[in-house]
C-alpha cells in the first residue's frame, strides 16, 4: 500500500523568507504524479504544484518549487518570499494507478509578519 | 472559473439519522471522488467514479454508506444511520478523464462539515 510521511506537523517562517516542507512516500508504481495541495483555514483544498514522476526536471510555479528525488521517494516543497496568505495546512499527495490521491498527515505553516 | 459545488456546507444531525451530501463536479469532468477528512488529518478516499461506474469503493463502509452518480454528472453520498465517528469534512473532487492529456489534477469543492451528536 502507498504511504506518505510528512514529518513536520508544524512549521513557521518569517514573511519574505524561504521555507521547505518535506515529504517522503512509498509506492510500487512506476507511473504516477505527485501533488502539493494547500488548505487554508477556510478549508477548501487548492492545488499548489504538480510533478510528473517520469520527468526529471523539478516543477516550479511562481514562488513555489519542488525538489523531487525519485530514487529516494522524496518530494519537498520550497516556498520563496513567503507571504501571509501562504499560511495554511499543506498536504503532499502522490496519485495511485487509478488516480486517487494518497494524502499525508499535513504540515501546518505559520507565516509571521 | 469553473468550480466543484457541494451542498450543504454544514450539517448537524443526531446519531442513527440519515444524511445526504450532494456534489456537482466541474462540467465535462468524467472522474469524481468523495474523500473523508477527519479534523487534523489528511483526506482519505471513500469512493471514486469514472462516469457513472464505481472505480474504487474499497474504503467505503458499505453497511451504512452509499454513493451514486446515476447520469455520470452529479453525485450523492448517503449515510444511514449516522454514527458519532462519522463527524468529519466530506470533500468532493473532480478531474478530467483519467490519465487523458497526462494529468491527474483533482479540483476540490468546499466540502460538507458533518457533526453527529
Amino acid at each position: 500500500a502507498q504511504t506518505v510521511t510528512q514529518s513536520q506537523p508544524e512549521m513557521s517562517v518569517q514573511e519574505a523568507e524561504t521555507v521547505t516542507l518535506s515529504c517522503t512516500y512509498d509506492t510500487s508504481e512506476s507511473d504516477y504524479y505527485l501533488f502539493w495541495y494547500k488548505q487554508p483555514p477556510s478549508r477548501q483544498m487548492i492545488l499548489v504544484i504538480r510533478q510528473e514522476a517520469y520527468k526529471q526536471q523539478n516543477a516550479t510555479e511562481n514562488r513555489f518549487s519542488v525538489n523531487f528525488q525519485k530514487a529516494a521517494k522524496s518530494f519537498s516543497l520550497k516556498i520563496s518570499d513567503s507571504q501571509l496568505g501562504d499560511a495554511a495546512m499543506y498536504f503532499c499527495a502522490p496519485s495511485s494507478n487509478t488516480g486517487k490521491l494518497i494524502f499525508g498527515q499535513g504540515t501546518t505553516l505559520q507565516v509571521k509578519p | 472559473e469553473a468550480e466543484v459545488a457541494q451542498s450543504p456546507r454544514y450539517k448537524i444531525t443526531e446519531k442513527s439519522q440519515a444524511v445526504a451530501f450532494w456534489c456537482d463536479p466541474i462540467s465535462g469532468h468524467a472522474t469524481l471522488y468523495w474523500y473523508r477528512q477527519i479534523l487534523g488529518q489528511g483526506p482519505e478516499l471513500l469512493v471514486q467514479f469514472q462516469d457513472e461506474s464505481v472505480v474504487d469503493d474499497s474504503q467505503l463502509p458499505k453497511d451504512r454508506f452509499s454513493a451514486e452518480r446515476l447520469k455520470g454528472v452529479d453525485s450523492t453520498l448517503k449515510i444511514q444511520p449516522a454514527e458519532l465517528g462519522d463527524s468529519a469534512m466530506y470533500l468532493c473532487a473532480s478531474s478530467p478523464v483519467f490519465r487523458a492529456e497526462g494529468t491527474d489534477t483533482q479540483y476540490f469543492g468546499p466540502g460538507t462539515r458533518l457533526t453527529v451528536l
